[in-house]
């Protein structure tokens, strides 16, 4: 099955600040979705890769997916109270022929004033 | 963009009842949905997918006995607690995932929390 580590498990920082969340799987991954969780809600998606040394942007955050696709990671820019929440990142199975999803870890994103 | 409904949003049960949870898509049709758990400061773990008009498939350890699926229509799946005990709170949270749409994107409900006295 599909393992997935995040790291940092939580992260607190000062508004304004750059922060990196990073995503490893234990398998190649053929597609890779990075959500956002606010505490008791549902998850709101962000971005989804699937292409070696994909990146996309979304106002502040980026995400990459490295050449080997075996990890990929999430950059905010200037962050800002509204980015806090947890970030969860998310694989499918093989070339999405299996839709379940597996869940990394999950990092909590802290946002100091 | 689609939205996915769950109610209830909070339930509160005596232990040995049985809780129904709803899961909506609003405005596109779901041929699949699937049910997660989230325990406080844990990631989701999936507990079953849910197929219109075919029996459930159960994650390895759900008990498909305990926890009731049904998905009769392309719009609705539900999820059961039967005989619900304290270590069945949790946070329930459904996706769905759009009919023939691209990249499989599922979208997931607000969540339903569910505490057992």
């Amino acid at each position: 099955s599909q393992e997935l580590e995040q790291s940092p498990q939580s992260l607190i920082v000062q508004e304004g600040k750059n922060l990196t969340i990073n995503c490893t799987s234990s398998k190649t991954l053929y597609g890779l979705y990075w959500y956002k969780q606010k505490y008791g809600e549902g998850l709101i998606f962000l971005m989804m890769l699937q292409k070696g040394g994909e990146e996309k942007s979304h106002e502040k955050i980026t995400a990459k997916l490295d050449e080997k696709k075996q990890q990929s990671s999430l950059h905010i820019t200037a962050s800002q109270p509204s980015h806090a929440g947890i970030y969860l990142c998310g694989a499918v199975g093989y070339n999405f022929g299996n839709e379940k999803l597996t869940f990394g870890t999950g990092t909590r994103l802290t946002i100091i004033p | 963009g689609a939205v996915v409904s769950q109610h209830p949003s909070r339930v509160i049960c005596k232990s040995g009842t049985s809780v129904k949870i709803e899961c909506r898509s609003l405005d596109f049709q779901a041929t699949t949905m699937f049910w997660y758990r989230q325990f406080p400061k844990q990631s989701l773990m999936l507990m079953a997918t849910s197929n219109e008009g075919s029996k459930a498939t159960y994650e390895q350890g759900v008990e498909k006995d305990k926890f009731l699926i049904n998905h009769a229509s392309l719009t609705l799946s539900t999820l059961t607690v039967t005989s619900a005990h304290p270590e069945d709170s949790s946070f329930y949270i459904c996706s769905a995932r759009i009919s023939g749409g691209p990249n499989n994107e599922q979208f997931f409900g607000p969540g339903t929390r569910l505490t057992v006295l």
